[in-house]
């Protein structure tokens, strides 16, 4: 599969919001109601934000949501803070125990 | 807490062989699906292999034939043995849990760097 596509980069002032699009096929994002995001700060272990297109992982803030239409995913980061300051990855399961990921949108804090 | 820690990367030249290990704690190991996730220098996040509670086990085309993921649930344990390895799996190796195969990595390692360079 080829990998879903994010934006490199996404700016934001703090309290603004964000949206981070993540475009993939039928063959994914389109067919399946399991996309999630990661955020990966420097050293740190990848943390799961989002899953099942929308839904948050308990401890996660409110601020970040996601949806999805057709075969575009989105996250928005809505009151954005100086600690979102990281890489955002988008994840899409392609069937069969297969997954397919973004390129990973890096997004900087003015 | 939630630990999942990876050991086994390091230099290894092209051809050469690798084992990748990964350590569970805080979480009923049997329950989870568990996954090998990769990172290139520079580059995007890749999924390469999964391996269910009951031993079921997928891979991605990169690394089929090459790679195998195994676990131990006894130890709370996931390895991964590479072979044939070549420049191109250079990357930073994440292991990432699923619950009951919910098609999401809810935890994940930091990972473990291993680079293939003679």
């Amino acid at each position: 599969q080829s990998a879903l596509t994010q934006p490199r980069s996404v700016s934001g002032s703090p309290g603004q919001s964000v949206t981070i699009s993540c475009t993939g096929t039928s063959g994914d994002v389109g067919d399946y109601k399991y996309v999630s995001w990661y955020q990966l700060h420097p050293g740190k272990a990848p943390k799961l934000m989002i899953y099942d297109v929308s839904r948050r992982p308990s401890g996660v803030p409110d601020r970040f949501s996601g949806s999805k239409s057709g075969n575009t995913a989105s996250l928005t980061i809505s009151g954005l803070q100086a600690e979102d300051e990281a890489d955002y990855y988008c994840c899409s399961y392609a069937g069969t125990f297969t997954w397919v990921f973004g390129g990973g949108t890096k997004l900087t804090v003015l | 807490q939630v630990q999942l820690m990876e050991s086994g990367g390091g230099l290894v030249e092209p051809g050469g062989s690798l084992r990748l290990s990964c350590a569970a704690s805080g979480i009923t190991f049997n329950d989870y699906y568990m996954n090998w996730i990769r990172q290139a220098p520079g580059q995007g996040l890749e999924w390469i292999s999964c391996i269910s509670s009951s031993g079921n086990i997928y891979y991605s085309d990169s690394v089929r034939g090459r790679y195998t993921i195994s676990r131990d649930n006894a130890k709370s344990s996931l390895y991964l043995q590479m072979n044939s390895l070549r420049a191109e799996d250079t990357a930073v190796y994440f292991c990432a849990s699923d619950y009951g195969g919910n098609l999401r990595f809810d935890y994940w390692g930091q990972g473990t760097l291993v680079t293939v360079s003679s």
